[in-house]
């Protein structure tokens, strides 16, 4: 089976702090990618990454930042941790080939709230 | 752009009744990928279904089925004969054939299935 594992399934941060998320995936996919969840708007996809040490921006990257030193590795920071990124994090793999696209995998999620 | 809406933000049936939940998509691509996910109280997100841009056959899988029309650009979801177990967020989703591009997700639509 597909794992991808988040570090951490709940997580109490300071406004201001510096806040890592981590995920990791087993199934050697190129693609992964970070998406928040807020209620009534769905997943958001903040950055994605197609290969190592590649990343895109997605529709919300402003007050985050990605790594991606190795491939099963896509680490998602908060460089100063506000109230208003108190959210759920989802982080995602897929495989992508010449022929087909299979599904993204999840994580558990990480539940972030910042105080 | 890329774009996924899901104009239904909550459904409530009773069980037994049938229900349909709608996805609209917008793409430039002539390759692209469309995704259904379910995500159950417990938080975790289940792969449904993918369908290429190239199949546009319906598909029935037990008393799910899958309704994928190119012409109105919409990949639409049944439910037949609804249990209390369908109650969940449903996500349509979508990416494109290219490498190097995001996976967007709707909004998503909440059923609620009552006995």
């Amino acid at each position: 089976d597909v794992k991808v594992t988040q570090s951490s399934r709940y997580l109490v941060k300071r406004t201001g702090e510096k806040v890592f998320l981590e995920c990791v995936q087993d199934m050697d996919h190129e693609n992964m990618f970070w998406y928040r969840q807020d209620p009534g708007l769905g997943l958001r996809l903040i950055y994605f990454s197609y290969d190592v040490k590649m990343k895109e921006k997605g529709d919300i990257p402003e007050g985050y930042s990605v790594s991606r030193e190795k491939k099963e590795r896509f680490s998602l920071i908060l460089e100063s941790a506000s109230t208003n990124q108190t959210s759920m994090y989802l982080c995602a793999s897929s495989l992508w080939g010449s022929v087909e696209n299979t599904e993204a995998f999840f994580g558990q999620g990480t539940r972030l709230t910042v105080v | 752009a890329q774009k996924v809406t899901q104009a239904q933000t909550e459904i409530s049936v009773v069980e037994k009744e049938d229900v349909t939940l709608d996805c609209v998509y917008e793409t430039r691509d002539t390759t692209y990928y469309l995704f259904w996910y379910k995500q159950p109280p417990s938080g975790e997100l289940v792969f449904l279904i993918r369908r290429n841009s190239f199949d546009e056959q319906n598909e029935i899988s037990g008393r799910y089925s899958w309704n994928f029309q190119k012409s109105t650009s919409s990949f639409n979801f049944t439910i037949t004969a609804s249990q209390v177990v369908d109650s969940a967020v449903y996500f349509c989703a979508l990416t494109s054939g290219q490498a190097g591009t995001a996976l967007i997700f709707g909004k998503g639509t909440t059923l609620s299935v009552s006995s």
